[in-house]
């Protein structure tokens, strides 16, 4: 147990609909990350906050949005869904920025039908 | 932006065989990581290691970064080593999450 949490483990949507997935990072850690797995893509980054401000972004599409809350947790809010957003997101977190170990949640499994 | 080659793509081996996957990457790094996916699809850490050398068990890791490469040795295999083992690392001096390899899969056969 990496002591990262992910709600919900799995989700199923329709296209055009819109999801939010949630991540407590470990307790201590100020970093946040959010990472998507598709079987065509990899594992690819989206995007990072520290201490709730956005410090880097990385592939994540206009209408994936996330931010960071004063407790730390964060939400990745995904919208007018595709049959290609289906994928396996994963939240990380560090106790500070990128250069820290990084440890990763169990995942959300997100299938658009 | 980094390149990240990880080989082989896939391996078979017996169980109780040993094995060495390699990481090549294409700039400078300050932070490499090793992942085991396992079946379920959790992604569990096994070393963070930008450079040096470090053992954890039947596992042990090495990174030459001078050289843009790290090693990860797994001895003894058995058959829960099974899965996909993922080398990642960010590039030095950027604002950037990790970049990951495309793996190397796995398959220890009893």
């Amino acid at each position: 147990d990496s002591g990262v949490t992910q709600t919900p483990k799995h989700l199923i949507t329709a296209t055009g609909q819109r999801v939010t997935l949630r991540c407590s990072p470990r307790s201590g850690d100020l970093s946040v990350y959010w990472y998507q797995q598709s079987l065509d893509q990899g594992l690819q980054f989206l995007i990072q906050y520290y201490n709730g401000e956005e410090r880097a972004k990385g592939n994540i599409l206009e209408r994936f949005s996330a931010q960071q809350f004063p407790d730390l947790h964060s939400e990745l809010n995904l919208s007018s869904l595709e049959l290609g957003d289906s994928a396996l997101y994963f939240c990380a977190s560090s106790v500070a920025g990128a250069t820290y170990e990084q440890y990763f949640g169990p995942g959300t499994r997100l299938t658009v039908t | 932006g980094i390149q990240v080659e990880q080989s082989p793509p896939d391996l078979i081996l017996q169980e109780g065989a040993n094995s060495t996957l390699r990481c090549n990457f294409s700039d400078s790094v300050n932070n490499l990581q090793w992942f085991h996916q396992n079946p379920w699809g959790q992604l569990i850490n096994l070393f963070y290691i930008p450079s040096g050398t470090k053992q954890n068990g039947r596992l042990s890791a090495t990174t030459v970064a001078t050289e843009r490469y790290s090693l990860l040795y797994i001895s003894s295999s058995q058959t829960t080593d099974s899965g996909v083992y993922f080398c990642a690392v960010k590039v030095g001096g950027g604002a950037d999450g990790l970049t990951f390899g495309k793996g190397t899969h796995l398959i220890i056969q009893p």
